[in-house]
């Protein structure tokens, strides 16, 4: 079965400081992965997708296939980044398979 | 151009009713998928269609039902309504159904069952 393990509830740090929120996913095969993020009375919205190999908002987040990982980076947190974070997989259309999500609270 | 909207946006229902949530997806999307998210279970697939015709399902009761119009509406029905049914449930729209469409999220209905 697939899941997507986000070990964190939240996360908290300083503005300016390094972000890293943590996504464990298992799979046997190869899925896409996703980060969603919903900000503060907002809808939930796509951050990124590991295929686009983008970054928005400053995030970035690599595909570990050994690890199984697609952790969630940041250089510098800003306060505008506080936010629910959920990563999610898909193994085929659009059945989207959510973590417990990570909240992000960045203080000044 | 519009987002995604759902109908309505609130409701209070009474064990054992049935309910029927509405989902308006943004034009020219023809994916329509439902989710239900509650604080204990997070975020749950419950079922996606697309062009009318129900392309996965997750894994809940057959008391949960959905459909989709020929103008990509799409519409779920609870029956029998429990306790547990209350949730948030949200409606999401993308160009198609394969994978790697971007889904668009709406604001969600939230239901609370007494």
């Amino acid at each position: 079965a697939q899941r997507v393990t986000q070990p964190e509830k939240l996360l908290s740090v300083f503005k300016g400081a390094p972000v890293e929120l943590k996504c464990n996913y298992s799979y046997s095969g190869s899925p896409e992965l996703f980060w969603y993020v919903q900000y503060s009375r907002q809808r939930l919205q796509l951050l990124l997708r590991h295929i686009s190999r983008e970054s928005i908002k400053g995030f970035t987040a690599d595909l570990n296939k050994g690890e199984t990982s697609f952790h969630l980076k940041k250089p510098f947190a800003q306060e505008e980044d506080s936010a629910m974070y959920y990563c999610a997989l898909s193994r085929y259309g659009n059945k989207l398979v959510f973590g417990a999500g990570t909240i992000l609270r960045v203080k000044s | 151009k519009a987002g995604v909207t759902q109908t309505p946006r609130y409701l209070i229902k009474t064990r054992g009713q049935q309910v029927t949530l509405s989902c308006s997806p943004i034009s020219g999307h023809r994916s329509v998928s439902w989710y239900q998210q509650t604080p204990g279970q997070g975020l749950q697939f419950l079922f996606e269609y697309f062009s009318e015709t129900q392309r996965n399902k997750g894994n809940f009761p057959g008391r949960f039902s959905g459909r989709q119009f020929s103008n990509s509406r799409s519409e779920m029905n609870v029956s029998t309504l429990e306790l547990g049914d209350s949730a948030l449930y949200l409606c999401a729209s993308s160009l198609d159904g394969e994978q790697g469409y971007e889904q668009y999220f709406g604001p969600g209905t939230r239901l609370t069952v007494t």
